[in-house]
């Protein structure tokens, strides 16, 4: 079975801190994405990333940065974390660019700062 | 640009209840379109897919067929159980842009006993 695995799924970290969220995929998929889901607005895209070192903006990356050195490993960045930054974040991949391409999710990484 | 427009949950049912889950999509070409499912503590996961008009998608006694005339693609189940509660996303994968998944915002299932 493939597999998406966040290494965090519960954090709780102080204003100012710096978060780092891992993620992992075992299926060699190209593509990785960082979505952060709030109650109420649905899956916001955060970064994506179609290739090692390469990374996109999504709709909302203020607030955060990526990094992506492996293929299999994205991180996502907060360099200082703020209240409004409480969220589930969810990481997902996909194999390449088509239409029909499935999204297979981590399990997620719920960050709260205080 | 693209855009999925869900009904508003939360949906609340009796089990064996009918369920119907209205989602409208505005794309410029021809989608790909699906249905996510959330379950409590989890990521989402994939619940059915059609990649054309006409196509009907099913998985689990879920259904869903693609209407291009009405750009459609609501979700049915005749008979829901408690297990089926769970936060449900409707989405679209267009061809041809960047093939960057559009979420709607979500619609939470709860079936009572």
């Amino acid at each position: 079975d493939v597999k998406v695995t966040q290494s965090s799924r519960y954090l709780v970290k102080r204003t100012g801190e710096k978060v780092f969220l891992e993620c992992v995929q075992d299926m060699d998929h190209e593509n990785m994405f960082w979505y952060r889901q709030d109650p109420g607005l649905g899956l916001r895209l955060i970064y994506f990333s179609y290739d090692v070192k390469m990374k996109e903006k999504g709709d909302i990356p203020e607030g955060y940065s990526v990094s992506r050195e492996k293929k299999e490993r994205f991180s996502l960045i907060l360099e200082s974390a703020s209240t409004n930054q409480t969220s589930m974040y969810l990481c997902a991949s996909t194999l390449g660019w088509a239409g029909a391409n499935v999204l297979t999710f981590g399990a997620g990484s719920r960050l709260t700062v205080l | 640009g693209d855009s999925v427009t869900q009904m508003e949950g939360p949906v609340t049912l009796s089990e064996e209840a009918c369920l119907t889950i209205n989602c409208t999509y505005t794309a410029t070409g021809y989608p790909s379109l699906f249905w996510y499912v959330q379950y409590p503590g989890e990521g989402l996961q994939l619940l059915l897919k059609a990649t054309k008009a006409d196509d009907k998608g099913s998985n689990k006694g879920f259904e869903a067929t693609y209407r291009k005339e009405t750009t459609s693609f609501h979700l049915e189940k005749g008979s829901v159980q408690v297990s089926d509660s769970a936060v449900y996303f409707c989405a679209l994968s267009e061809p041809g842009g960047s093939y960057i998944p559009t979420f709607g915002r979500g619609t939470s299932l709860i079936v009572h006993p």
